[in-house]
């Protein structure tokens, strides 16, 4: 199993569709998550932290669950320019906390 | 631009060359992290140096590829006798301390090998 493992995508919707991404990771003692977002051929660049309690941040909202060691990503209200490739990363516990462990990703092409 | 900075931003080689990538973290930052990113792959962590030292190498290829992270000057990722297989996008990233999130990414080096 990989370590993190997300929808292959690619995601295909219309502006100001609503669309969630998925992703599951294999460590159980991971510690911290995150989703970034990648442009083509440019740097990761964090979109969001994502807590045990769920987190929104204006469209974007987060959600992890422990127990099922899955995260999720929803966006809402999609713009032209959330066009991009989201990544989940999953940071492993103890003496490797600064590992970044990143899924392969998902393309999201939002659409006019 | 007080960002991570990394030169070249493209680099071709011919199998059999040396390829090296620089990478000058943010100021402030003394703790320095390379990822690979094959084609359709996603970052694969390679090496963590502090200043002077390796701290965790355990992604790095056995076998012609080093880093670096000297007291004065950017850190270096070297690749000997580069081979196909080692085209990629090789990005740094940075931080203050190693458990501060985020690490801050430069814009990379896409390694083309022909």
């Amino acid at each position: 199993r990989k370590e993190v493992e997300q929808d292959p995508g690619p995601f295909n919707v219309p502006e100001g569709a609503t669309v969630a991404f998925n992703c599951t990771y294999s460590n159980s003692a991971s510690q911290s998550f995150f989703w970034y977002r990648q442009d083509c051929r440019k740097e990761p660049k964090l979109l969001m932290s994502v807590y045990s309690s769920g987190n929104e941040d204006g469209r974007f909202t987060a959600q992890l669950n422990r127990a099922s060691q899955y995260i999720s990503l929803l966006i809402r209200d999609s713009k032209l320019s959330d066009s991009a490739t989201y990544l989940c990363v999953v940071v492993p516990g103890g003496g490797s906390n600064y590992k970044l462990t990143f899924g392969k990703g998902t393309l999201l092409t939002v659409n006019p | 631009n007080a960002g991570v900075m990394q030169n070249p931003r493209h680099l071709v080689r011919r199998r059999g060359q040396e390829a090296r990538l620089r990478c000058s973290p943010m100021k402030g930052h003394s703790h320095v992290y390379w990822y690979r990113q094959l084609p359709e792959e996603g970052l694969k962590f390679m090496v963590y140096l502090q200043k002077e030292n390796i701290i965790d190498e355990s992604g790095m290829p056995k076998e012609r590829f080093s880093a670096e992270f000297p007291k004065e000057g950017p850190s270096i990722l070297r690749i000997q006798q580069v081979v196909r297989g080692d085209s990629a996008a090789y990005f740094c990233a940075s931080s203050r301390k190693p458990d501060n999130q985020p690490q801050h990414f430069g814009d990379g080096t896409r390694l083309s090998i022909l």
